[in-house]
């Protein structure tokens, strides 16, 4: 089955600066990868996602790239702000499969 | 719209004891999940729904743990002879299934066992 690991565990940034997650898979035929963001306390809520026929999709100042030869994505928030403070989860799902793997999450503190 | 519903939003139970959780899904979500998710931890997969069948039961942590949807709309999750490594939260979500990938999550059943 597949298999999503994600690094770091935990980070901190300064206010304004970014911050990068990384994400690798080990299924081949994932095709669609998913990005959801948790606060504390409430549900996941997507916040981007990218799927196997693009490198690179950008929305105001959350980006994701995708390297499918290396089989791993990442996400990167820029001019990172106190709200963006939460645990962040990756995701991959097999083409044809409703299955979602979630990694263990990325826990992002914005010091401000 | 309405999102996903669960019920109850909270449930302490004493060890030993049978639960019985409840999710709603977005109306015309033909694709369900359930994961559990202890504190400080990441989501754990149990079960997905396409339609009323589950496809893929292999999440569920022992026999202890079934759940059934109906009418391709509300599922149950049950728990039985509750043991205090269950304490955790249990989230559903549903999607469009082949039309649409995006989980919208319930807001979860915070499940005690004493």
């Amino acid at each position: 089955g597949e298999n999503v690991e994600q690094h770091p565990s935990t980070l901190s940034v300064q206010e304004g600066d970014s911050a990068v997650i990384k994400c690798t898979y080990s299924d081949s035929a994932s095709n669609y990868f998913p990005w959801y963001k948790q606060e504390l306390g409430k549900r996941p809520q997507l916040i981007i996602d990218i799927r196997s026929n693009v490198g690179e999709k950008k929305d105001q100042r959350i980006a994701v790239t995708l390297n499918k030869t290396a089989k791993h994505f990442s996400l990167h928030i820029t001019e990172t702000q106190p709200e963006d403070s939460a645990v962040y989860f990756c995701a991959a799902r097999r083409g044809g499969y409703q299955k979602v793997t979630f990694g263990t999450g990325t826990k992002l503190q914005v010091i401000p | 719209g309405a999102g996903v519903s669960q019920s109850p939003s909270n449930k302490v139970t004493e060890k030993g004891k049978d639960v019985e959780l409840r999710c709603d899904p977005i109306s015309g979500h033909t694709a369900l999940y359930w994961y559990r998710q202890r504190l400080g931890q990441g989501l754990e997969f149990l079960i997905y729904f396409q339609g009323n069948s589950a496809p893929d039961k292999s999440g569920l942590p022992s026999d202890r743990f079934s759940a059934e949807r109906t009418g391709e709309s509300v599922s149950t999750l049950t728990i039985q002879r509750t043991q205090q490594e269950d304490s955790a939260v249990y989230l559903c979500a549903s999607s469009l299934g082949n039309r649409g990938y995006e989980q919208y999550f319930g807001p979860g059943t915070r499940l005690t066992v004493t």
